[in-house]
């Protein structure tokens, strides 16, 4: 069973148009939800970091929640270069993160 | 800051190459070092945890004879593909960590390796 789970798998939107990403977990003892932003060929860029719930982190278009059993993306008023994909990852105890599968966001002028 | 330098950016060899690819942390000290792998469309897939000093840690199924990981300094880790095959073809990302169990992950840009 995935401890982290994303969906969409993907999604177009057409510029303008805003929507959120989510992220669902079933660990406990979380230390840490993390959010990144990978472009095709490139490394993941980290995005933010959420610790307790109720935590809200913002920057630029993107905006970060978390809950005791989710994590969403804002993404308002989205601009073609948005499109990425979006990954969202848990830190629990002293172990490594784990990632979810993604969501492949695209983002039509 | 946190920037993550990963070389070189493409390889491409023929089958029975070792290839080394270099991780460095360029202005922070990295006690922890990750090594990915990522399949076109999926996520990462954790390969090892090194850490500076000492052996890596590698994840069930990952050969640790087949993939070497050396993490010699505070801004140094390198992972050596030995003998490599066409099925060792993949896209690997290191990532490291500022000291801080807590702290994010920084990655690299990643190594596109394609062994004919």
């Amino acid at each position: 069973e995935d401890q982290v789970t994303q969906s969409p798998e993907a999604l177009r939107l057409q510029e303008g148009e805003s929507s959120s990403l989510n992220c669902s977990y079933t660990v406990s003892g979380l230390r840490g939800l993390f959010w990144y932003r990978q472009d095709p060929g490139k490394g993941p860029e980290f995005l933010f970091t959420l610790y307790s719930a109720g935590e809200e982190k913002e920057k630029e278009r993107l905006k970060a929640t978390l809950t005791k059993k989710e994590s969403f993306l804002h993404i308002t008023a989205p601009k073609p270069e948005d499109s990425a994909t979006y990954l969202c990852a848990v830190k629990i105890g002293n172990t490594p993160l784990v990632f979810g599968k993604g969501t492949r966001l695209s983002v039509i002028a | 800051g946190a920037v993550v330098s990963q070389h070189p950016s493409r390889v491409i060899c023929k089958s029975g190459t070792s290839v080394k690819i270099e991780c460095r942390s360029l202005d922070f000290q990295a006690t922890t070092m990750f090594w990915y792998r990522q399949f076109p469309k999926q996520s990462l897939m954790l390969m090892a945890t090194s850490n500076e000093g000492s052996k890596a840690t590698y994840e069930q199924g990952v050969e640790k004879d087949k993939f070497l990981i050396n993490h010699a300094s505070l801004t140094l880790s390198t992972l050596t593909v030995t003998s490599a095959h066409p099925e060792d073809s993949s896209f690997y990302i290191c990532s490291a960590r500022i000291q801080g169990s807590n702290q994010p992950q920084h990655f690299g840009d990643g190594t596109r390796l394609s062994i004919l």
